[in-house]
């Protein structure tokens, strides 16, 4: 069965702390690899596509890259507006469009 | 470009109560679907339409669920016999339809509280 697994479950941060959220994904038929991010009470915002190992794309702090068995946003020098639950999604290869998501990482920017 | 709309935003019922929530999409998506999450866990597939046609629906879909979109733009979902186990944030995406592993656009979901 797919099979995406986010860690860690939770992160707190001191503002300015860089780190990695972690997601390991279905490697055989991987064809996407999407990374959201979702405020408290709202749907989720879309961040990156990853297609391929080696891959890598940025917005502002945010940083995703993907390997042959997981993929990694890092985060440089956050900002307490970071804070949210950021999700990741794979897409496998075969006839359905939908994605299968991970439980997400909570993460929590302190001043 | 409004992004993709739903109504109600909250949704308050009683067990047993029949439920409905629209979802519009960013015009001229082609591709909608219907999700539904609770507290910790990522979003859960519902069901899927390409144009007015309901091509995937997921095992978590009961008899009691029922997805539309009659003329390819909006849709609804009803939920029959409301059970407190509904109650959920149910969110609705959409693509535009031009690839397998396009992007989803979500909405601000729908939040049921079933008592």
């Amino acid at each position: 069965e797919d099979q995406v697994t986010q860690s860690p479950e939770a992160l707190r941060l001191q503002e300015g702390e860089s780190s990695s959220l972690n997601c390991s994904y279905t490697v055989s038929g991987l064809r996407g690899l999407f990374w959201y991010r979702q405020d408290p009470g709202k749907g989720p915002e879309f961040l990156f596509t990853l297609y391929s190992a080696g891959e890598e794309k940025e917005k502002e702090r945010l940083k995703a890259t993907l390997t042959k068995k997981e993929s990694f946003l890092h985060i440089t020098a956050p900002k307490p507006e970071d804070s949210a639950t950021y999700l990741c999604a794979e897409k496998l290869s075969g006839g359905s469009y939908i994605p299968t998501f991970g439980r997400g990482t909570s993460l929590i920017v302190h001043p | 470009d409004t992004g993709v709309s739903q109504d109600p935003r909250h949704k308050i019922t009683k067990r047993g109560q029949n439920v409905t929530f629209r979802c519009d999409p960013i015009s001229e998506h082609n591709r909608l679907y219907w999700y539904r999450q609770t507290l910790g866990q990522g979003p859960e597939f519902l069901t899927y339409f390409q144009n007015e046609a309901q091509l995937e629906k997921s095992r978590l879909l009961s008899d009691r669920f029922s997805a539309e979109r009659p003329k390819g733009s909006f849709s609804t979902l009803e939920i029959q016999r409301t059970e407190q186990g509904d109650s959920a944030m149910y969110l609705c995406a959409s693509s535009p339809g031009t690839g397998p592993y396009e992007e989803q656009y979500f909405g601000p979901g729908t939040r049921l509280t079933v008592t």
